[in-house]
């Protein structure tokens, strides 16, 4: 079956822009993950929603940065007023439910942000 | 704050020597431990993880409290092996915590 799908796969920005990444996750998939991956790095969480709602967001790192997911499918991360700092790779990732124990999680391609 | 700490940005070994990915974790309670691979240009998946005690792709990885770390290893390495892996935490918060990552190289 279909994967986890983010678009668009490249994004260039200039700073101060808004943008708009969007995740497609896998059809019955109740929980929805944002993670940010800069060079060098290892994934870091940003967000988690279970089904419209979100559950943690935590890792967001600042209130330039919000997240929805209005119908409990797709998800759209949001950033306004872009900075450098913001440029990454976006991943989002999807898993069946929490229930019991932690479920595997499936990974979208990642957005490449690149903020000018 | 809970932490995994990988020491290894780059390890390359021979096709046929064992491999031995490290991974130390700092967490107070129970953790969950994975290891995610990313082969070239595809995206990033599962390899393995702790509570399911079994061998994928040769691979194995104990969790050891004692020493908090859950190390990936293969008797003997293929060259398909040769990826970025990562190994991440769940501790009941709902994100995973990884690693920085090791890039693995299989020599022919």
């Amino acid at each position: 079956g279909a994967g986890v799908s983010q678009t668009p796969s490249n994004k260039v920005t200039e700073k101060g822009k808004y943008v708009e990444l969007r995740c497609d996750p896998i059809s019955g998939h109740t929980a929805l993950y944002w993670y940010r991956q800069s060079l060098g790095q290892g994934p870091e969480f940003l967000i988690y929603f279970q089904g419209t709602g979100a559950a943690d967001d935590s890792g967001l790192p600042n209130d330039r940065f919000f997240a929805v997911r209005p119908e409990g499918s797709v998800s759209t991360l949001k950033i306004q007023r872009t900075e450098r700092g913001d440029s990454a790779v976006y991943l989002c990732a999807s898993s069946r439910d929490r229930g019991q124990g932690t479920d595997t999680q499936y990974f979208g391609p990642g957005t490449r942000l690149t903020v000018l | 704050a809970q932490r995994v700490t990988q020491p290894e940005k780059l390890l390359s070994v021979f096709k046929g020597a064992p491999v031995e990915l490290k991974c130390n974790y700092s967490y107070s309670g129970s953790p969950e431990l994975f290891w995610y691979v990313q082969y070239s240009r595809q995206r990033l998946q599962l390899l393995l993880r702790h509570i399911s005690r079994e061998s994928i792709k040769g691979f194995t990885a104990d969790l050891n409290k004692g020493e908090t770390s859950f190390h990936l290893k293969k008797p003997f390495a293929q060259e398909e092996d040769s990826a970025m892996y990562y190994c991440a935490l769940s501790g009941g918060a709902d994100g995973l915590t990884f690693g920085k990552g090791t890039h693995l190289i299989i020599q022919p």
